[in-house]
């Protein structure tokens, strides 16, 4: 079975400055889908960016990118610039690419990003 | 922007009652989910829901729970006796199903909290 990890609870950033949020997964699938999700108190849960397996070229959305290293199951966030709009709980989830699979999400432990002023 | 929409925001019942959680997926979508997140855990995959049958479902998702498609366009999910340890964010998210053009993304509704006293 896959599985997800965030070993970072918490982290912190000032505002204005780069931070990394780690998360490595498990599988012994070829084909798969990674995401970051946003969720902020509000709790809505919000895509923040999404990364095919097959593709080696890093996914990027505005501030926000990848660094995913396959060989290494890695799948790290950097958001840039950090604005105070950006503290919320962030979850790494992995999907399936197989054909038979339904596609739902499986998702780590998350991790709670504040943003100092 | 099409979303999912998910009623009511906040339910809070008896412990043995029944509980019925709504939801609207985006109108094109073809794959339904329901998602649990416990305070302060992560999210917890339920059931999928494909061309009118469940196509996938958790462990948590016992006897208890069903899901129902009743009108073509509402998705609901209907806890017959809730317990203590149902009190939790509830979240439905829905996928368009077509891998053309990308990996298709499962979007989510603002969640219900579920509340049993």
């Amino acid at each position: 079975a896959q599985t997800v990890t965030q070993s970072q609870p918490e982290m912190s950033v000032q505002e204005a400055e780069t931070v990394t949020l780690s998360c490595t997964y498990d599988t012994s699938e070829s084909d798969y889908y990674l995401f970051w999700y946003k969720q902020p108190p509000s709790r809505q849960m919000i895509l923040v960016i999404r990364q095919e397996a097959y593709k080696q070229q890093n996914a990027t959305e505005n501030r926000f990118s990848v660094n995913f290293q396959k060989a290494a199951k890695s799948f790290s966030l950097k958001i840039s610039d950090s604005q105070l709009g950006d503290a919320a709980m962030y979850f790494c989830a992995y999907r399936s690419g197989y054909g038979g699979s339904q596609g739902n999400l499986i998702f780590g432990k998350g991790t709670k990003l504040s943003v100092k002023p | 922007e099409p979303e999912v929409t998910q009623t009511p925001s906040h339910q809070v019942t008896q412990m043995g009652q029944e509980v019925i959680l709504r939801c609207v997926p985006i109108s094109n979508h073809l794959y339904f989910y329901w998602y649990r997140q416990i305070l302060g855990q992560k999210v917890e995959f339920l059931v999928s829901f494909y061309n009118n049958e469940i196509s996938e479902k958790s462990e948590i998702f016992d006897d208890q729970f069903s899901v129902e498609r009743p009108d073509g366009s509402n998705f609901t999910l209907k806890i017959r006796s809730t317990k203590l340890e149902d009190s939790a964010m509830y979240f439905c998210a829905s996928r368009w199903g077509r891998t053309s053009g990308g990996p298709d993304t499962q979007y989510f509704g603002p969640g219900t909290r579920l509340t049993v006293l």
